[in-house]
């Protein structure tokens, strides 16, 4: 069955550090994986990733797909109160085109 | 640039009842995608509506039903509620066959 499992579940970090959060799908037709930010309900697209864009950057936000390790990571730098949220990962399934998310990292940034 | 709306915004319904979601796509998509989350869960896949046909269904029963019209609106319907169908209910559109896919502010259902 395809999953897609993020690590940590929780994370609480001060202004100013950085955070990596953890996604590794196991996911029989890989399309893409996507990040997403949930802040109150409506999750907001974050990065795409796919085999030819493996990498994305946006501000303190940053992102690297390693398809050997079927696996993500997001990086935030430089922390705000702002950032506090759930980060949610999702795989899309090509033959299918529906997201398989992960359950989420809640982050909470305090100052 | 409209983003996804959906209606109502929150929902209490008791058990055995039905109800109806509405949703409206980003402009220009013509592929609408609705999932279910529960409370400390990501979002489960429920279908996807594209030409007003379902292509895809995930795993929910047939009493999840839904419907897309020629403006590329769509509803779900959920009958006979049970107390299990409380959760946040996201649509999602895109354009036919691309991956990204973005979501409106969810309506919140409640069922007791």
């Amino acid at each position: 069955e395809d999953k897609v499992v993020q690590s940590p579940l929780s994370l609480v970090v001060h202004e100013g550090d950085t955070v990596t959060l953890n996604c590794s799908y196991e996911v029989t037709n890989f399309r893409s994986l996507l990040w997403y930010k949930q802040e109150k309900k409506a999750p907001t697209f974050l990065f795409m990733l796919t085999s030819s864009g493996i990498e994305k950057k946006s501000g303190r936000l940053s992102s690297i797909l390693d398809k050997k390790e079927l696996s993500s990571i997001l990086n935030i730098t430089a922390t705000q109160t702002g950032d506090s949220a759930i980060y949610l990962c999702a795989v899309d399934e090509g033959n299918t085109d529906k997201l398989i998310f992960g359950t989420g990292t809640r982050l909470q940034v305090f100052p | 640039d409209a983003g996804v709306t959906q209606s109502p915004t929150h929902l209490i319904k008791t058990r055995g009842q039905q109800v109806t979601l509405r949703c409206s796509p980003k402009s220009g998509h013509d592929t609408v995608s609705w999932y279910q989350q529960a409370l400390g869960q990501g979002p489960q896949f429920i279908f996807q509506y594209y030409e007003e046909e379902e292509r895809q269904r995930g795993n929910f029963p047939d009493r999840f039903s839904g419907h897309q019209f020629p403006n590329y609106s769509s509803e779900l319907n959920v009958n006979a509620l049970l107390l299990g169908d409380s959760a946040l209910y996201l649509c999602a559109s895109s354009l036919d066959r691309e991956e990204t896919q973005y979501f409106g502010p969810g309506t919140r259902l409640l069922v007791l």
